[in-house]
């Protein structure tokens, strides 16, 4: 039983095209994040959705739009791909919010190349 | 701004040695620490948390230390394996109650038999 997984597992594409990743967990949780992770291995939020509520949207450039249609999915969509985007996107959930004490699950990631 | 600082060198060991992996951060006071594995092509896996009040915390052979005054985590592998062979990754919390983890750059351990 896959915890949380991610759709697509790789993502190829040309400049300019639009493209969505999907996310479900079957933990549970209340809390869903997304991640990028760039060629450094920096692991960088981007988002974060607790019961369907956006509650952290760091500077992402507005190209960028979750969408969390329930408490277990939580989607990305892309618009406008540049190259700058190709980067491995990491979906993970947390029971809850709890300042940081609460441990997150992770994805497999999906490896989106811009060309 | 928060920082958060690992070894970005990757450390090589021989197997059966103890590994120590260093978590430095700068303009913050977190009240908790995790650390995290991750192996190539896969997703991060929560390992160990830490509480400021706590000075270590101890998980089969990983030992976690938390020293508020010097910034710093130390992460151990006791008695190494090659099977311990990944990159290893701090978190801090965020500030408020978003469950914001920054995490650091992660070091790269290998382990050699």
């Amino acid at each position: 039983d896959t915890a949380v997984s991610q759709t697509p597992k790789y993502l190829v594409t040309q400049m300019g095209n639009d493209k969505s990743i999907k996310c479900e967990q079957n933990l549970g949780h209340d809390t869903m994040y997304w991640y990028k992770q760039d060629s450094k291995k920096f692991l960088k939020i981007m988002f974060s959705y607790n019961n369907k509520e956006l509650i952290i949207n760091e500077t992402v450039p507005n190209r960028f739009s979750p969408k969390s249609p329930d408490k277990a999915h939580l989607n990305l969509h892309i618009n406008s791909l540049e190259l700058g985007d190709s980067a491995v996107y990491f979906c993970a959930s947390s029971r809850g919010l709890a300042g940081g004490q609460e441990t997150q699950y992770f994805g497999p990631g999906t490896r989106l190349l811009v060309l | 701004s928060q920082k958060i600082e690992q070894n970005s060198e990757a450390l090589n060991i021989q197997e059966g040695k103890t590994a120590t992996l260093t978590c430095n951060y700068t303009n913050y006071s977190p009240a908790y620490l995790q650390w995290y594995r991750q192996d190539p092509g896969r997703g991060p896996v929560f390992l160990l948390l830490i509480r400021e009040n706590e000075k270590e915390k101890r998980k089969e052979r990983l030992k976690v230390t938390f020293d508020t005054t010097l910034k710093q985590s130390l992460f151990h592998i006791t008695a190494s394996q090659p099977a311990d062979s990944a990159t290893y990754l701090c978190a801090l919390h965020g500030s408020g109650n978003t469950g914001k983890l920054i995490f650091g750059q992660g070091t790269t351990l290998q382990v050699k038999p």
